[in-house]
């Protein structure tokens, strides 16, 4: 069945520096990709999604790309900030309408 | 903009308790789930609902677990006797049915005692 993989954790930066967080995933066909990101004590929130190969996802300055030759959805952002101190989890499909398989997920540490 | 709510966000019982966490998703999806999180580990799938019926569900959904639609707008998850493994977080999801994108709903925090 599909799965993906993450980078381990926990990753500590400093404010304004660059974030890669890396997801590979193994699917049948190409699945739409996914960020959920989890703020301390609270839900999943979907931060950024791409539904076909080459699609670039981007929302709250964060971007992913969908790489099918090196099947890959790293998670990136140019300068971060402590609010964006959370655990991401990188996420796909088993198949249509079915369950989200989710990486391990990775928390993300922002110092002032 | 239109939600996943779920009730109530915290629940304590006691172990061999019948507990039930209710979640309204998405007025206008088809396809609801339920997952699950212990403390710090990775969130995972229990069940998925379509068409009135369980379309998947884990080796975690066990006899002790079931869920309903009891009407247009509730999905609830019962646990029948909760073990003290059963603490953790449950998410209700809902989704359209396309592009699998899934909403989640804030979360049950389940103590069990």
């Amino acid at each position: 069945g599909n799965s993906v993989t993450q980078m381990e954790g926990p990753v500590t930066l400093s404010e304004e520096a660059f974030l890669t967080i890396n997801c590979t995933y193994t699917a049948t066909g190409y699945p739409s990709l996914f960020w959920y990101v989890q703020y301390p004590g609270e839900g999943l929130q979907l931060l950024l999604k791409a539904t076909k190969a080459d699609d670039k996802g981007s929302n709250k300055g964060f971007e992913a790309t969908y790489r099918k030759e090196t099947t890959s959805f790293h998670l990136e952002k140019g300068s971060v900030q402590v609010s964006d101190s959370a655990v991401y989890f990188c996420a796909l499909p088993e198949n249509q309408g079915g369950k989200l398989i989710f990486g391990q997920g990775t928390e993300l540490s922002v110092k002032p | 903009e239109p939600e996943v709510t779920q009730t109530p966000s915290h629940q304590v019982t006691q172990m061999g308790q019948e507990v039930i966490l209710r979640c309204v998703p998405i007025s206008n999806h088809l396809y609801f789930y339920w997952y699950r999180q212990i403390l710090g580990q990775k969130v995972e799938f229990l069940v998925s609902f379509y068409n009135n019926e369980i379309s998947e569900k884990s080796e975690i959904f066990d006899d002790q677990f079931s869920v309903e639609r009891p009407d247009g707008s509730n999905f609830t998850l019962k646990i029948r006797s909760t073990k003290l493994e059963d603490s953790a977080m449950y998410f209700c999801a809902s989704s359209g049915g396309s592009y699998n994108e899934q909403f989640f709903g804030p979360g049950t925090r389940l103590t069990v005692l």
